[in-house]
C-alpha cells in the first residue's frame, strides 16, 4: 500500500462512452499527477495539480478532462476516446515546496481498454 | 526538454548476483528518483536522490549531479527484484513540478 488509491482498476469502454477515473491520496500531499503509460513507451506526464490548481497540461487532447476538487482527490473524465488511448493510467502525489517537488507515490493504476 | 537515458535496457540475472543500473540526464536537476514497477504495474518509490549516496537494504543509489548521472546498485538479487526500474528527473530550469522518466531497465532475476 502506497497511500494512493485508484478506481476502477480495469475499465473497458467504447469510443462513444463517458467514464471517470478516480484517485485519492491519504498522505497529506499538496500535489497530484496523472500519467499515461503505453506499451513500449516511457511514462508520460499528463496533468499536474498543485494546491488544487492545474500547473501543467502536457498538450493532452481535450477528450481527457481533469478535475481536482481538493488536495486529496483527483479525477480524470474521459469522453469520445480513441483505441490508441488504451493504456495504464497512473495517479501520483507528492509534497511540493516552491519550484521543488519531492518523493512521488503512485497508485496501482487503471488499465483502460478502448474498443 | 531534458533527455533521460537508462542502460542497459534489459538485464537478466541469476539469483544472488549483483548489478548496476545507470541513468544519464542532459541538464541540471533538483530532483532525481528511482522507481521499481512490478509485473502488475505498481510503481514503488525506491530513492529520492538528487545528489549523494543512499542505501536501503540490498539497494543503494548514487547521484553525481555535476556529471549528470545516477547509479542504482542491486546486491544479492532476488526473484522479487524482477520488474522495470525507472529513473525520473526534474529540471532546475523547468517551470512547474514535472518529472521526466527514462525508458527503464527491465530486470529478470532467475532462480
Amino acid at each position: 500500500e502506497t497511500g494512493v488509491t485508484q478506481t476502477p482498476r480495469h475499465l473497458v469502454m467504447g469510443m462513444t462512452n463517458k467514464k471517470s477515473l478516480k484517485c485519492e491520496q491519504h498522505l497529506g500531499h499538496n500535489a497530484m499527477y496523472w500519467y499515461k503509460q503505453s506499451a513500449k513507451k516511457p511514462l508520460e506526464l499528463m496533468f499536474v495539480y498543485n494546491f488544487k490548481e492545474q500547473t501543467e497540461n502536457n498538450s493532452v487532447p481535450s477528450r481527457f478532462s481533469p478535475e481536482c476538487p481538493n488536495s486529496s482527490h483527483l479525477f480524470l473524465h474521459l469522453h469520445t476516446l480513441q483505441p490508441e488511448d488504451s493504456a495504464l493510467y497512473l495517479c501520483a502525489s507528492s509534497h511540493v515546496y516552491g519550484r521543488s517537488s519531492y518523493e512521488q507515490y503512485f497508485g496501482p493504476g487503471t488499465r483502460l481498454t478502448v474498443t | 526538454g531534458i533527455q533521460v537515458e537508462q542502460s542497459p535496457p534489459d538485464l537478466i540475472l541469476q539469483e544472488g548476483a549483483n548489478s548496476t543500473l545507470r541513468c544519464n540526464f542532459s541538464d541540471s536537476v533538483n530532483n532525481l528518483q528511482w522507481f521499481h514497477q512490478n509485473p502488475w504495474g505498481q510503481l514503488i518509490n525506491l530513492f529520492y536522490i538528487p545528489s549523494g549516496t543512499k542505501q536501503n537494504g540490498r539497494l543503494s543509489a548514487t547521484t553525481v549531479a555535476t556529471e549528470r548521472y545516477s547509479l542504482l546498485y542491486i546486491s544479492s538479487s532476488q526473484t522479487t527484484d524482477s520488474g522495470v526500474y525507472f529513473c525520473a528527473v526534474e529540471m532546475i530550469k523547468a517551470a512547474g513540478n514535472k518529472l521526466t522518466f527514462g525508458g527503464g531497465t527491465r530486470v529478470l532475476v532467475k532462480p
